[in-house]
């Protein structure tokens, strides 16, 4: 059973561009939720995506934005990057079921490094 | 910004139980307590969970107060494998977002 899965593993932008980040659940769960990880900091919540809406949203910028596939699997963008996007970017999938309480798994991470 | 506070840092002897305390002393009577850890360069790894009773699985054992305004992570036998970043976070029911404070980086030495 595969886990988490990200891709690109690392990627290298320039101020201004744009970049999109893929992830695929693990198998049999339907959230998926993405964090952004500065060096030496916790990660911090961007949003969460179910039936392929978002659901909530953490104190980020409309230039990061969002998508949930029939799926399961999401998409990250992030428009106009700064040199404050770089950061590990990661992913997380749960299991959303009434009266049940489930953890989340998340992936390895994208590197992103933006000059 | 983040319900709980952990130190820093911690240092543990190879083969020693490692303790992690984290307080949490805001909880809410709903919110549960989770751990995570972080291998370098890798995403935050599940630990375990629990309300209000004490809980053990196959890596390591949490501790919950009886007032659950704190809470101790125990990994019983520490190997240099468990060298990360623990994070101890208090989350409502499902649906809801985790939010990772810095938590605490555990060195176990050789």
């Amino acid at each position: 059973d595969a886990g988490v899965t990200q891709s690109p593993t690392h990627l290298i932008k320039t101020r201004g561009q744009q970049v999109t980040l893929r992830c695929s659940p693990k198998s049999g769960h339907d959230t998926v939720s993405w964090y952004q990880q500065a060096l030496g900091q916790g990660p911090q919540f961007i949003f969460q995506y179910y039936e392929e809406e978002e659901r909530q949203r953490g104190n980020f910028p409309d230039r990061f934005s969002g998508h949930q596939f029939p799926n399961y699997s999401s998409e990250l963008n992030v428009n106009a990057l700064l040199l404050g996007d770089s950061a590990l970017y990661l992913c997380a999938s749960s299991i959303r079921q009434t009266g049940a309480l489930y953890e989340q798994y998340f992936g390895p991470g994208t590197r992103l490094t933006v000059t | 910004d983040a319900k709980t506070t952990q130190p820093t840092s911690m240092d543990c002897a190879e083969g020693r139980a490692a303790n992690l305390p984290c307080n949490h002393s805001t909880i809410s009577g709903n919110e549960y307590v989770y751990w995570y850890r972080q291998i370098h360069s890798q995403g935050p790894q599940y630990i375990i969970h629990g309300l209000k009773n004490n809980e053990t699985n196959e890596m390591a054992s949490l501790i919950i107060t009886e007032d659950r305004k704190s809470s101790t992570l125990i990994l019983p036998h520490a190997t240099l494998r468990d060298t990360a970043v623990y994070y101890c976070i208090v989350r409502v029911h499902y649906g809801q977002n985790f939010v990772f404070g810095p938590g605490t980086r555990l060195s176990v030495l050789p």
